[in-house]
Parts: C-alpha cells; structure tokens; sequence
C-alpha cells in the first residue's frame, strides 16, 4: 500500500527564516513524488515535482524538494520565507502516471512578522 | 490557457437533498479525477474518468454518489441524498494522455450539509 506523512500539522517560522516541510512516504513501486499548495480561498497548485532523474527538484517561488530513496523522504525547503508563503501545503504520490494522488494530511505553513 | 473549473464554489443543503457539482477539465486533457477532503481529513481520491469511461471508481464511498462525464468533456457529480457525512471540499483535476504524470487541480467546491 502506497502512503504518505507529513511530520507537524503546523509550522510557524519567521519572515526570512528557512522553511522545512517534512515529508515521508511508502510504495512498493518508484514513486513519482509532488507537493502541492493551497493558499486561502484558493486551488491546489503544484509547487514541484520529482519523476526520474535528478533527485534536486526546483519549483516555483523559491521552493526545492529533495529525493532520497534510503529515506523514503521528499522534504520540501525554501530558504527564506515570505508572508505571501502562508498557505497549507500537501505532499503527494502516485505509482505510475495515470495513478490517483495519494495525498499526505498536510501542512499548515504560517510566517510571523 | 483556462485551467481547471468548478461549480459552484460553495453549495449549502440540507439532509436528504440533491447536489450536483460540476467540473470542466483544461481543454484536450482526457483523463478527468474527483477528490475529496472532507473536515480534518486527508484529500482522497474518488475516481477517475478517461475521456468519457470510468476507469477506477474504487473511492466512491456509496451508491449515494453518482459521476458522469458526457461526451468526455464536462463532468458532474451528483449526491443523492445528500447526508451530514458528505460535508467537505471536493476537487476536480485533469491530465494529458501525453504527460500524465501530472495533474491540475480545480479551485475546489465546498459542500455543507445542514
């Protein structure tokens, strides 16, 4: 069975401070592996996303993920934050390309002043 | 390019009625999928259309719940009736047959069962 986790349903960090987004996942088959984020009153929209090769993925508005298959983790980072980052942010799988999203219960990114 | 839409944004029932929510893929994307997330809960999966064929219904939770996707555009989903249970936000998204690895996600509807 496929699954993912999110370690901290909250995460605060000051206005320039690094961000860490905490992802795990299992699958019995290489995963193709994504986060996405919902800001308020908004849709989900994909930050980034790792398939094959490099295992350094760039997204957009700063944000990289990182790949590491002895982990099993995909952890999302940006090293600063902004305001205009507050949002929920959901790390996700699927097992081939048509596969359902296996979505991890998320996590809620406030930056403080 | 239009991306991914759905309506209502926010539909308010009560018990034992009938909703109908709609989605409108990204144009030429043949493979549509509807999700939920319902309070406090993770999104899950629901089920997945290619063109105008289900191919995997296997997270529809009960016969309440029917999809359709005429002509393999537009889809609609359709609870009746509708239960307490069935509270939450249900997302639409589309993929390419060419690059499927990707979907796009709609802006969501929110449903509320009084």
């Amino acid at each position: 069975a496929q699954s993912v986790t999110q370690l901290g349903s909250h995460v605060s960090v000051s206005e320039g401070a690094l961000v860490l987004l905490r992802c795990n996942y299992s699958s019995s088959v290489p995963p193709y592996l994504f986060w996405y984020v919902q800001y308020p009153n908004q849709g989900l929209q994909l930050l980034l996303k790792y398939t094959t090769g490099a295992t350094l993925v760039k997204g957009i508005n700063g944000f990289e993920a990182e790949f590491k298959k002895s982990e099993t983790s995909f952890h999302l980072t940006k090293p600063s934050a902004h305001m205009s980052d507050a949002a929920e942010y959901f790390c996700a799988l699927t097992g081939t390309s048509y596969d359902k999203v296996i979505f991890g219960p998320g996590t809620s990114l406030s930056v403080i002043p | 390019e239009a991306g991914v839409t759905q309506f209502p944004s926010h539909s308010v029932i009560e018990k034992g009625q009938t909703v109908t929510l709609r989605c409108d893929p990204i144009s030429g994307h043949d493979n549509l999928y509807w999700y939920r997330r319902v309070m406090g809960k993770e999104i899950k999966f629901l089920l997945h259309f290619v063109k105008e064929s289900k191919q995997d219904e296997s997270g529809m939770p009960n016969n309440r719940f029917l999809a359709e996707r005429t002509g393999g555009t537009y889809s609609t989903l359709k609870v009746q009736p509708a239960e307490l249970e069935d509270s939450g936000v249900y997302f639409c998204a589309s993929s390419p047959q060419t690059t499927a690895d990707t979907q796009y996600f709609g802006p969501g509807t929110r449903l509320t069962v009084l």
